[in-house]
């Protein structure tokens, strides 16, 4: 059974520093691996999207890695800003076509 | 892009009532929808898999007369929570991949925040 998991819990960062965001996996046999912002009482924003076979995706500030073999993925921010606090998840697409979220990581920008 | 709009964002209802939400690809075929419910400052969990034209696909502990689940249409799903407990208050969240595939991204509602009393 696919676990997905999400270090830290939660992080506070002054604005302006990078950051990194962890998420591990149990079963290395995934198609896909994908991170979402969530904001409080809202649906989920997806931010980038790595097939198995990639190892990296980049949007803007946000660079997310694979490493299926660990069974790790992160996701680095550049130059937070406040805007950034939001509760970000790492899903995985197994064989089944069934999506694991890990908890999150609740991150806050410092101004 | 494409987008899945959910009906209502929120909704109050009274224990004992039923509540129906709905889920709408607004510019794709989605044969297949999920439906998640998240917990405060839990994660999202996967309830079922809505299947078009098909049952859904109720995952462990999930009670399929409880939390009825309809596909009718390639665009419409729709997650009817029956004689609703204020345990059941909660986020539920669908999504559905925009595609067959494994390539396919993933797109969510905006979710519908469940209150029961």
């Amino acid at each position: 059974k696919q676990e997905v998991t999400q270090i830290p819990a939660a992080l506070s960062v002054p604005e302006g520093e990078n950051l990194v965001l962890n998420c591990s996996f149990t079963d290395s046999a995934i198609y896909n691996l994908q991170w979402f912002r969530q904001d409080p009482g809202k649906g989920l924003t997806s931010l980038l999207l790595i097939q198995s076979s990639q190892r990296e995706q980049t949007s803007g500030r946000l660079n997310a890695s694979l490493d299926k073999s660990s069974g790790r993925s992160t996701l680095y921010i550049a130059a937070s800003q406040p805007g950034d606090s939001a509760t970000y998840l790492c899903a995985v697409a197994g064989r089944d076509d069934k999506i694991i979220f890990g908890k999150g990581t609740r991150l806050h920008i410092l101004p | 892009g494409a987008v899945v709009s959910q009906h209502p964002s929120r909704v109050i209802c009274k224990s004992g009532t039923s509540v129906k939400i709905e889920c709408r690809s607004l510019d794709f075929q989605a044969t297949t929808m999920f439906w998640y419910r998240q917990f405060p400052k839990q994660s999202l969990m996967l309830m079922a898999t809505s299947n078009e034209g098909s049952k859904a696909t109720y995952e462990q502990g999930v009670e399929k007369d409880k939390f009825l689940i309809n596909h009718a249409s390639l665009t419409l799903s729709t997650l009817t929570v029956t004689s609703a407990h204020p345990e059941d208050s909660s986020f539920y969240i669908c999504s559905a991949p925009e595609s067959r595939g494994s390539n396919s991204p993933l797109h969510f509602g905006n979710g519908t925040r469940l209150t029961v009393t």
